[in-house]
Order: structure tokens, then sequence, then C-alpha cells
């Protein structure tokens, strides 16, 4: 079964620091890849997707991620952390002719000022 | 517009009860999914709809589960007899088109739980 593992459970960074949030998953054929986001209170909401082409994926609020096929990894990057960017992140790929994700654990970020 | 929006949004219930979860999705929006996330951990896939059909349904865990969509817009995902371990966040998702990696907008969840 296909599966998706991000090594970082819990990210403490401070402000301006960089940050990169690993990313692999298991599955050897076509891939479909995201990363949500879960800021306090809210719902998850998409921070972006690859689906083909450049391999480098920008995102919304200066994220961006990097899809490795040779690595099976997507991980997530920003050059200087916020503290608005406080939340927790979660990787996930679709499963084969489907369209269901399949999430990682998530990885939660805090940002201190 | 709208978002997902998800009823109710807490569930407190005692073991053995049957609850019924409720997803009015994004007008217009073809798929609708249904997650549980368990603390600690990344949602976990249940079922799917393309319109009033369910497509997949490898994720619901045993056969107290069960969803619908008669219409093809509100759908209820059933859980009969619960048990401690069904709590959790049951979150609904809906996509425009039924396309393999369209993006799946969420709702805020239901938190469940089971006394």
């Amino acid at each position: 079964a296909q599966s998706v593992s991000q090594h970082n459970h819990h990210v403490i960074l401070s402000e301006a620091a960089s940050l990169e949030l690993g990313c692999n998953y298991s599955y050897g054929g076509t891939v479909n890849l995201f990363w949500y986001v879960q800021y306090p209170g809210q719902h998850l909401q998409l921070l972006l997707k690859y689906f083909s082409g450049d391999p480098l994926v920008k995102g919304i609020k200066g994220f961006e991620a990097e899809f490795i096929k040779s690595k099976f990894s997507f991980n997530l990057r920003k050059p200087s952390v916020q503290w608005s960017d406080t939340a927790e992140y979660f990787c996930a790929v679709n499963e084969g002719k489907t369209d269901k994700l399949i999430f990682g654990t998530g990885t939660r970020l805090q940002v201190f000022p | 517009g709208a978002g997902v929006s998800q009823s109710p949004r807490y569930k407190v219930t005692k073991r053995g009860q049957d609850v019924a979860l409720r997803c009015d999705p994004i007008s217009g929006h073809v798929s609708l999914y249904w997650y549980r996330q368990a603390l600690g951990q990344g949602p976990e896939f249940l079922t799917y709809f393309n319109y009033e059909a369910q497509q997949d349904k490898s994720g619901l865990p045993n056969d107290r589960f069960s969803a619908e969509r008669p219409e093809g817009s509100i759908s209820t995902l059933t859980i009969q007899r619960t048990e401690q371990r069904d709590s959790a966040m049951y979150r609904c998702a809906s996509s425009l088109e039924a396309s393999r990696g369209d993006e799946q907008y969420f709702g805020p969840g239901t938190r469940l739980t089971v006394t």
C-alpha cells in the first residue's frame, strides 16, 4: 500500500529562519503531490501541488516544494519564516487511479518572534 | 462564496449509540470525500462520491460505517453502535471535477467523542 512519510513531527524556529520539511512517498507510478496547511482554528487548505512539468513548484505565502522523482521526495521549503506560518503541515499524494489522498502524519511548525 | 460546511461541529455520544455526520459541499462540486483524523495523525481516507455514486469505500473500517449522497449534494456519514475507538475528527472535502488531482476543499470537521 502507498504511504507518505514526514520525518519532522515538530519543528521550532525563530522568525527569519529558513524552513525545510521532508516528505517521502512510496509509489512507483505517476503521482500527484500536495502540501496542505492547517492554521490554528482553521480548515485544512492547499498550500501547493505538483502534477507534472517543472519539478519546482511555488505556492502561496512564499512556500515552494521540489519534486525529486529519484528520491521519491517532495520537500517543502521557505527561505524566511514568519510567526504567521505557525501551523500544521501535511504532505499528501494521490493513490493509483482514484482521487483519494494519502496523507502523512503531519509536521507541527512553531515560529517564535 | 460559501465553503464546505459540516454539522455538527462537535458531537459527544455514548458507546453503542448511532451518529450521523453531515457534509454540505461547495455548490456545484462533483466529488465529495470523507476522511478521519485521529489525534497526532494525518487524515485517513474513508470513502468518496462522484455525484451520487459511491466510487470507493475501501477506507471504511468496518460495516458499522456507511455513507450516502442520495442527490449528489449533501452527504451523510453514519456510524452505528459507536465505540470509543471511533473518537476522532471527521473531515469532509469536495472538489469541482471528478478528475485525479483536482484541489480538495476541506470543511471544518466534526469532532466526535464516544464516551
